[in-house]
């Protein structure tokens, strides 16, 4: 069974980088059929796509978020990870990593889900 | 890219019969079947309900189902149960690599 799992801080100064990272276990994240993403969600609102990556590097990432995100992988420790530069407020939410069937257009595993403050 | 729009809310009797809606665009819903649908309880995740318009993943009940009108998308949930209270979210391909999540509704079980 394919599991994902969020590791990273939960509390982040304003102006600085949040960083996350995503633990593929039960799957190989080299797979040709599947690309891989994060999507968050502030407290109380919805969810928000913030960009996916395919296990040869190829980045595909939210226009409205493009210039502060970075999404890099590493197949040989099955990991995927999220940067986000210059955060504020804003940028608090439950951070999700998922799993994309592309070709079907959908997120069919996703990980419990972390907490990431952004305060002073 | 603008989130998709949903009513906030939907309410029900158990039994009854509801339908969310999601309105996009012609670039995103009007252009693609690639409109899922996920319910997300209380500080879980979200789960895949539905897939390309109106497929559904092994193991979610028949009572869910989906459909596309235009730049229009809808999920149907039959014979309400209090198990389905939660929130619900449709989700598009918007072209370019790129996907676009809807607002949320909020399913209330009366």
């Amino acid at each position: 069974q394919l599991q994902l799992q969020e590791s990273g801080p939960g509390l982040v100064k304003p102006s600085e980088t949040l960083s996350l990272t995503c633990t593929v276990s039960g799957g190989s994240i080299s797979s040709s059929s599947y690309y891989w993403g994060w999507i968050r969600q502030p407290p109380g609102k919805g969810l928000e796509w913030i960009g996916s990556i395919y296990y040869s590097g190829s980045t595909y990432y939210n226009p409205s978020l493009k210039s502060r995100v970075t999404i890099s992988v590493d197949t040989s420790k099955n990991q995927f990870s999220l940067k986000l530069s210059s955060v504020t407020a804003a940028d608090t939410a439950v951070y999700y990593c998922a799993r994309l069937f592309w070709v079907s257009g959908r997120f069919d595993y996703w990980g419990q889900g972390t907490l990431v403050t952004v305060s002073s | 890219q603008s989130a998709l729009t949903q009513p906030a809310s939907v309410s029900g009797s158990p039994g009854q019969s509801i339908t969310i809606s999601c309105t996009g665009t012609s670039s995103d819903v009007g252009s693609y079947n690639l409109v899922s649908w996920y319910q997300q309880h209380p500080g879980k995740a979200p789960k895949l309900m539905i897939y390309e318009v109106s497929k559904r993943p092994s193991g979610v009940s028949n009572r869910f189902s989906g459909s596309k009108s235009g730049n229009t998308a809808s999920l149907t949930i039959s014979g309400l149960q209090a198990e389905d209270e939660a929130d619900y979210y449709c989700c598009s391909y918007a072209g370019s690599s790129t996907w676009v999540f809807g607002t949320g509704t909020k399913v209330t079980v009366l």
